[in-house]
């Protein structure tokens, strides 16, 4: 079965804290990506990746940045927390080929 | 612009009934693609059912069917025989990008919530 890990399920963290979140996948899927889910809003995409060290702004990239230095894993990035960034966070990977994406379980992360 | 709709904020539905969840999408992409997920309460994203744009005939998953109609951009989600265990949040999203190498963006809609009344 196709596994994406993210490490955390909920996560506190003050204004202004740099913040990591990851996320894992076993099954060298290319694809990978960040997204936030909040009420009424559905999910926004916040970066992607379709491969190693590389990565594409999504549609609400503002106040984040990502990291992949291995396919295998992608990190979003909180610079400095707000508490406008509380939400859940939810990453999916997907190989190109394939029909379904595979999401993680979520991170639910509040700023305070 | 919005590239998914889904003007559907909530639907009700007898048990045992059909429903369709209506889906709109923009894209200038020749190459795409149409997938719904379920979000029931517990938060998992649970894939139903894809839907490819050069496929010729309309995705069918056991209970689930998209009435893809290319022309309208339009992909509902029709749900037939509803069990209460249906009643959940149902998004609809789309794939757009080459898909031999390079980016490819992944967009969702805002989401249909279901409630199957017994």
């Amino acid at each position: 079965d196709v596994k994406v890990t993210q490490s955390s399920r909920y996560l506190v963290k003050r204004t202004g804290e740099k913040v990591f979140l990851e996320c894992v996948q076993d099954m060298d899927h290319e694809n990978m990506f960040w997204y936030r889910q909040d009420p009424g809003l559905g999910l926004r995409l916040i970066y992607f990746s379709y491969d190693v060290k590389m990565k594409e702004k999504g549609d609400i990239p503002e106040g984040y940045s990502v990291s992949r230095e291995k396919k295998e894993r992608f990190s979003l990035i909180l610079e400095s927390a707000s508490t406008n960034q509380t939400s859940m966070y939810l990453c999916a990977s997907r190989r190109t080929v394939n029909t379904e994406a595979f999401f993680g379980q979520g991170t639910r992360l509040t700023v305070v | 612009a919005q590239k998914i709709t889904q003007t559907q904020p909530g639907m009700f539905v007898q048990e045992k009934e059909a429903v369709t969840l209506d889906c709109t999408y923009d894209t200038s992409d020749p190459s795409y693609g149409l997938f719904w997920y379920k979000q029931p309460s517990s938060g998992e994203m649970i894939f139903l059912i894809y839907q490819g744009s050069y496929d010729q005939q309309n995705a069918t998953e056991g209970r689930y069917s998209l009435n893809f109609q290319k022309a309208r951009k339009s992909a509902n989600l029709v749900i037939s025989a509803s069990q209460l265990g249906d009643s959940a949040m149902y998004f609809c999203a789309m794939r757009e990008g080459r898909v031999q190498g390079g980016s490819e963006k992944l967009v969702f809609g805002k989401g249909t919530k279901l409630t199957v009344n017994p």
